[in-house]
């Protein structure tokens, strides 16, 4: 299994340019999320899926949409691109969110930069 | 709501020195509580957790007891190790996630 696998690794956008950062799992996880990690400020989530058609938002949704049309992907779209999105963004994926036991498996992460 | 306060680092130890983090929470209900760890260049992987009071995770050394009385989740490691240098996550889970900031960890020789 490759687990989770996030592209690109290293993006540089300009401000208003717009963009998706791929996340897919072969664990045939329900369950996928996507967060952001800032410096000082630990992970933040971002936007979750339950389950294929299900997506909502985390705690700063704004400037990002997502959709998950299969099990397997669960793509980050960034609709005009700003400065205070630069960050590490991480997908992650478990059995099921609503088990609080459930252990998170993450990707590698992406490093955007916004110019 | 649901949050994670841990301690600031960074953190720097010798080569089999003591390690404790501490970690504590506030949540409504019974959260499971768990321990990341991320290496240089990485996403985070999971050290060990807890789901019910009193449980004690373990792993690698590592060790964590979820004490509901003061709302905590300290890691400790007896004895570390220059590999153990990373960054550190707390985290709950009470249908959804919420992380700490992180500790960053340096062990010298």
């Amino acid at each position: 299994n490759a687990g989770v696998t996030q592209t690109p690794k290293f993006q540089v956008l300009k401000t208003g340019q717009s963009m998706t950062l791929q996340c897919a799992q072969d664990m045939n996880h329900e369950y996928m999320s996507w967060y952001r990690q800032d410096p000082g400020m630990g992970l933040r989530l971002i936007h979750y899926s339950v389950g294929a058609g299900i997506t909502d938002q985390g705690e700063v949704p704004n400037g990002y949409n997502v959709s998950r049309s299969t099990t397997e992907d669960f793509p980050l779209r960034l609709l005009s691109a700003a400065p205070s999105q630069t960050s590490v963004y991480f997908c992650a994926s478990s059995t099921s969110g609503s088990g609080s036991y459930n252990e998170q498996f993450f990707g590698p992460g992406t490093r955007l930069t916004v110019l | 709501g649901n949050s994670v306060t841990q301690m600031e680092g960074p953190v720097t130890l010798s080569e089999e020195a003591f390690l404790t983090i501490n970690c504590t929470y506030t949540a409504t209900g019974y959260p499971s509580l768990f321990w990341y760890v991320q290496y240089p260049g990485e996403g985070l992987q999971l050290l060990l957790k807890a789901t019910k009071a009193d449980d004690k995770g373990s792993n690698k050394g590592f060790e964590a007891t979820y004490r509901k009385e003061t709302t905590s989740f300290h890691l400790e490691k007896g004895s570390v190790q220059v590999s153990d240098s990373a960054v550190y996550f707390c985290a709950l889970n009470n249908n959804d996630m919420r992380f700490g900031a992180g500790t960053r960890l340096t062990v010298k020789p």
